[in-house]
């Protein structure tokens, strides 16, 4: 299947610090979606992207949809301890069948000791 | 707020039972998902369904079955549970048309001894 390549794996944020993490795919989405997930919960949704070039805020996150069309960013600013989880990219493909999304493997956001 | 919930949070069941996991959601959704989720592996899909009745086999629906007998609720089956099927299992909705947008239950952490 369509695969979508998520960096980084893992990253350590310190309270205050911006950080980044990205998204990205050989094919063409029209459709971009980054969700987090907390321990043992399901995936909560934070940011929708329809259009390519779009940039949207959700408080302290901003996700912005690739002019290729092939990739998608997220940034968060000013992190705060209950930053920490799994986020999760999703797209959509021109060619998925209905509304089948496919997901990146995940950036595991930790806190540094 | 769209609520999806599901039947269970935590299941042990044994090699070879049938095992039914449910979901319901309350925001009158037409499509609903049923995805595995795994280390290293991301969210996988098993099967999704976009109405009553009617059901599409997602990327790994081997070893699995669903019922969609009312437009609220989607039911995965596990005919005969496998050691391999241990897994967290996330049940999704979303609407039909072009919003892509999907939601998701807590989960359900199965696991077959």
């Amino acid at each position: 299947g369509q695969q979508l390549n998520q960096s980084p794996q893992s990253m350590f944020i310190q309270e205050g610090e911006d950080v980044s993490m990205n998204c990205t795919s050989s094919s063409i989405f029209n459709t971009w979606l980054w969700y987090k997930q907390d321990p043992g919960e399901g995936p909560v949704l934070l940011i929708a992207l329809y259009k390519a070039g779009e940039l949207t805020s959700n408080g302290r996150l901003t996700a912005q949809f690739g002019i290729t069309r092939k990739d998608s960013f997220l940034n968060i600013s000013a992190s705060i301890p209950s930053d920490v989880g799994i986020y999760f990219c999703a797209g959509r493909t021109v060619v998925a069948a209905g509304n089948k999304l496919t997901f990146g493997g995940g950036t595991r956001v930790l806190v540094k000791p | 707020d769209v609520k999806v919930t599901q039947s269970s949070r935590y299941l042990v069941k044994r090699t070879g039972e049938k095992v039914f996991l449910e979901c319901v959601q309350d925001m009158d959704h037409e499509n609903m998902f049923w995805y595995r989720q795994d280390p290293g592996l991301g969210l996988r899909l098993i099967y999704f369904s976009y109405d009553v009745k009617m059901k599409e086999k997602g990327d790994i629906p081997e070893g699995y079955s669903v019922s969609r007998e009312k437009k609220e609720r989607f039911s995965l089956i596990l005919e005969s549970a496998s050691t391999n099927q241990t897994s967290m299992y996330l049940c999704a909705s979303s609407r039909a048309g072009l919003a892509y947008e999907q939601y998701f239950g807590p989960g359900t952490r199965l696991t077959v001894t």
